[in-house]
């Protein structure tokens, strides 16, 4: 069973619509991400929190705006979506990025649709 | 840049070996990972390499060389349930440092 927890799985939403996912791990790690995953292409990062800190926005439009109240949770804001933003869209968790503890947990993703 | 490229593809039977290799050109360099992914669910970890050579983990081992920007992920007595994508990472810097993701190798293991 996965340490990192995601809600909701499935979303659908129209393109006027204001929506949040959640992520919650439950692995004491200090530093989270968000990604997206679309068909056929690569995992691309969006943000990363250290320490509640955001450290990276990997370019991403200010429609996706992320918010971290604590080094447990982790959340993706959504609003005027447009329908190429409808991916799987996958939470992790580490140890804090540039430690020794590597490795990062992901969650099991909420599948977006735009319409 | 970033650039990592692996197969997009392979097929493979039942009991058999498979090698998927990933090359990568990235601006810095700090371990490579693998990770597996089935349809619908987390990617999952699966090897971590930062020095050159083989590391082995029970039927799966990873080998890198960092001067030829190459890894691959050998999975040996091929079990149906291997059948899912496989992820190639690099972590490109030793700092506040992010994992740049190749497109994955989906593996079909047939009977």
């Amino acid at each position: 069973e996965t340490g990192v927890t995601q809600t909701p799985r499935h979303l659908v939403m129209g393109m006027t619509n204001k929506k949040s996912l959640k992520c919650e791990q439950h692995l004491g790690h200090n530093a989270m991400y968000w990604y997206k995953q679309s068909a056929k292409k690569p995992l691309e990062l969006m943000f990363v929190y250290n320490f509640k800190e955001q450290t990276e926005n990997n370019s991403v439009p200010s429609r996706f705006s992320p918010e971290c109240p604590n080094s447990s949770h982790l959340f993706l804001h959504l609003h005027t979506l447009q329908p190429e933003d409808s991916a799987l869209y996958l939470c992790a968790s580490s140890g804090a990025s540039g430690s020794l503890s590597y490795e990062q947990y992901f969650g099991p993703g909420t599948r977006l649709t735009v319409t | 840049g970033q650039n990592i490229d692996q197969p997009t593809e392979m097929t493979a039977t039942e009991g058999a070996i498979v090698q998927i290799n990933c090359t990568y050109q990235t601006s810095g360099f700090n371990g490579l990972f693998w990770y597996q992914q089935h349809a619908g669910e987390a990617p999952t970890f699966l090897s971590y390499n930062v020095l050159d050579g083989l590391e082995e983990k029970g039927r799966f081992s990873s080998f890198l060389s960092r001067s030829k920007g190459y890894s691959y992920l050998l999975l040996k007595e091929l079990q149906m349930k291997d059948s899912a994508s496989y992820l190639c990472a690099v972590r490109p810097s030793s700092g506040y440092s992010t994992l740049t993701f190749g497109k994955g190798t989906m593996l079909l293991v047939s009977p």
